[in-house]
């Protein structure tokens, strides 16, 4: 069965650091992978799209098919990028999302 | 654009009642998806509409949850006999057409915070 694992329920890094938030799934089909970020109660916004290969607010994500991974990146973080990260799964052929269960990222002054 | 609307934001029920959750879709918009997310858990797929139609409800629960999006009116969740464990937040997403996730037009509300005491 398809499933998307975010090992870090919390993750806290100073401003400036690296940040990496992990994202593991498993799935038979090919896979379509996303981030959503969500800022304080606010709606879920898309982030980026593994088939883009683009940078949002200084993030990147790689696809990695053996290691089925896609980690979210992003050298040198800022306060404004405290949120809560979903990392998503799309199912082939199939309108619907299977979501990792989040990360809260907290940037410490 | 006003985006994908919900109401009420937080609602309370005591158990045994029902509750009703509305999704105002992006102007435009006509599918309609329904997510749950049960505290400590990410977000759980329940259904897709478009209007009128159930095009997949494989997240659904087999007892007492529907959906239904009109063709006037928003998509609404009904739960009848609501119980503890459906305290949960319930998020709303619409899009344009079928094939929108990489299109990036799929736009999520705000949710919908059911409690039940």
């Amino acid at each position: 069965a398809q499933r998307v694992t975010q090992p870090e329920k919390l993750l806290s890094v100073f401003k400036g650091a690296p940040v990496e938030l992990k994202c593991n799934y498993s799935y038979s089909g090919s896979p379509e992978l996303f981030w959503y970020v969500q800022y304080s109660r606010q709606r879920l916004q898309l982030l980026l799209r593994h088939i883009s290969r683009e940078s949002i607010k200084g993030f990147t994500a790689d696809l990695n098919k053996g290691e089925t991974s896609f980690h979210l990146k992003k050298p040198f973080a800022q306060e404004e990028d405290s949120a809560m990260y979903y990392c998503a799964l799309r199912i082939q052929g199939a309108q619907k999302l299977v979501f990792g269960q989040g990360t809260r990222l907290t940037i410490n002054p | 654009n006003a985006g994908v609307m919900q109401n009420p934001r937080h609602l309370v029920r005591r158990r045994g009642q029902e509750a009703r959750l509305r999704c105002s879709p992006v102007k435009g918009h006509s599918h309609v998806y329904w997510y749950r997310q049960l505290p400590e858990e990410g977000l759980k797929f329940m259904v897709y509409l478009q209007k009128e139609n159930i095009i997949d409800e494989s997240g659904m629960p087999k007892e007492r949850f529907s959906a239904e999006f009109p063709k006037e009116g928003p998509s609404i969740l009904r739960i009848q006999q609501v119980v503890r464990g459906d305290s949960a937040a319930y998020f709303c997403a619409s899009s344009p057409n079928w094939d929108s996730f990489s299109g990036n037009t799929i736009y999520f509300g705000e949710g919908s915070w059911l409690t039940v005491v």
